[in-house]
């Protein structure tokens, strides 16, 4: 099993559209989350990092539920330009390394 | 400019050919990682940098990976012999802090990447 399991993509939406995308992990030790995204052919960026008691930024909203393992990013009102690969990204404690879900293509059409 | 920056952004080698990719960290960031992308795969892991010191080499895929920094900054990831299965982006990242919990000091910022294509 993956330590990090995101929804498989693409999610192909309209503009204006919310999409939700969904990501579980698997080890209890985890103690930072966060989303990144990722533009074709270009690095990770961080969007947001996501807080046990959630936590919004404009039309992002992201939740954790730490008993089941759990972590969602929220996208209302999308737009063109949020068409990118999202990444779901754990931190374990006492170690430096990030652990990265494979991603979900997100692609907004007119 | 005031971001990670690595070298070369792309670098085409023959089998069995050493290459070395460079990273330069955000300045006065204590933390340096390295990760590689495969086409169509997620980033993995390769090796953590605190300061000169690495406590965290469980990524690297093989002994002819290897990786060093000095004076806290500047790091250089080896890859001796290579071969067509280590063609993929190699990207670094760096933080202020690596293990403390804090996640303004977590947050990991990543450089462009260097493109390794083995023939």
């Amino acid at each position: 099993r993956k330590e990090v399991e995101q929804d498989p993509g693409p999610f192909n939406v309209p503009e204006g559209a919310t999409v939700a995308f969904n990501c579980t992990y698997s080890n209890s030790a985890s103690q930072s989350f966060f989303w990144y995204r990722q533009d074709c052919r270009k690095e990770p960026k961080l969007l947001m990092s996501v807080y046990s008691s959630g936590n919004e930024d404009g039309r992002f909203t992201a939740q954790l539920n730490r008993a089941s393992q759990y972590i969602s990013l929220l996208i209302r009102d999308s737009k063109l330009s949020d068409s990118a690969t999202y990444l779901c990204v754990v931190h374990l404690s006492g170690g430096g390394k990030l652990i990265f879900g494979q991603g979900t293509e997100l692609s907004v059409k007119p | 400019g005031a971001g990670v920056s690595q070298s070369p952004s792309n670098k085409v080698t023959e089998k069995g050919k050493d290459v070395e990719l460079r990273c330069d960290p955000i300045s006065g960031h204590t933390a340096l990682y390295w990760y590689r992308q495969s086409l169509g795969q997620g980033l993995e892991f390769l090796i953590y940098f605190q300061g000169n010191s690495a406590p965290d080499k469980s990524g690297l895929p093989s002994d002819r990976f290897s990786a060093e920094r000095t004076g806290g900054s500047v790091s250089t990831l080896t890859i001796q012999r290579t071969q067509q299965e280590d063609s993929a982006v190699y990207l670094c990242a760096s933080s202020s802090e690596g293990s403390k919990p804090v996640l303004s000091r977590e947050t990991q910022y990543f450089g462009p990447g260097t493109r390794l294509l083995v023939l």
